[in-house]
């Protein structure tokens, strides 16, 4: 099984702060997938194939990465940012997630 | 629109069994593998399982294998979970999960299901 560690695992940021959150996988997968979550609701879909943004994702959130380091930035940090990040991966049948990144506004 | 409905919250006493449902609307339901998704309180999503929704063969993760079961009811664009002998640990939100099409990973999910599980 594939491990995900995301790091940092809490971080705050003040309006219009650049943000990045990493995940780190123990070995190499071809595609990293992140999620947002808010307290209270499902997951969404957020980027997938480690850099296309789902539906209605803004596009000041960006993916980025190869191998076994993969990244999902923010450009510029807005109040409905604010939530948990999950990456995900998928090889060998057999999908695990990231620990979660809670972003928090300073 | 593409939606996946939940049955409700669950309160259960250890040794107990219950089943969840996810019923799909909005897309032909057997085109599409369902996956299950478990959120403790305060913790993070584990990949369950998933099922066939075409020939309703399950897969369950690791962790999974024993007490949980997925099915189906094809008619009614639905999958189930049923956990058998709920323990303490059960205690969890379980989210049913669309796999999207050429990619692997969950395009929708539904809203959740908190199973309580205490004597």
């Amino acid at each position: 099984e594939i491990v995900l560690t995301q790091s940092p695992t809490t971080m705050a940021a003040s309006p219009g702060e650049k943000v990045t959150i990493t995940c780190r996988a123990s070995s190499s997968v071809s595609y990293m997938h992140w999620y947002q979550q808010k307290p209270g609701a499902s997951p969404k879909p957020w980027i997938y194939d480690t850099s296309k943004l789902a539906s209605g994702v803004p596009n000041r959130f960006s993916g980025s990465g190869s191998g076994t380091s993969y990244s999902l930035t923010i450009s510029s940090m807005e109040t409905e940012d604010t939530a948990t990040y999950y990456c995900q991966q998928w090889s060998s049948n057999s999908p695990t997630f990231g620990a979660g990144t809670k972003l928090e506004l300073k | 629109q593409i939606q996946l409905v939940q049955s409700g919250p669950e309160l259960k006493k250890p040794g107990e069994s219950v089943k969840i449902s996810c019923k799909a609307s909005g897309y032909t339901f057997t085109d599409y593998a369902m996956h299950w998704v478990k959120q403790a309180p305060g913790k993070g999503l584990k990949w369950m399982g998933w099922i066939n929704t075409y020939t309703g063969k399950p897969t369950y993760a690791d962790d999974f294998k024993g007490r949980f079961v997925f099915s189906l009811e094809a008619s009614a664009s639905t999958a189930n979970l049923q956990i058998s002998n709920l323990k303490n640990e059960d205690t969890a939100t379980y989210f049913c999960a669309r796999e999207a099409e050429a990619s692997y990973y969950f395009d929708y999910w539904g809203q959740g299901v908190m199973v309580t599980v205490s004597s």
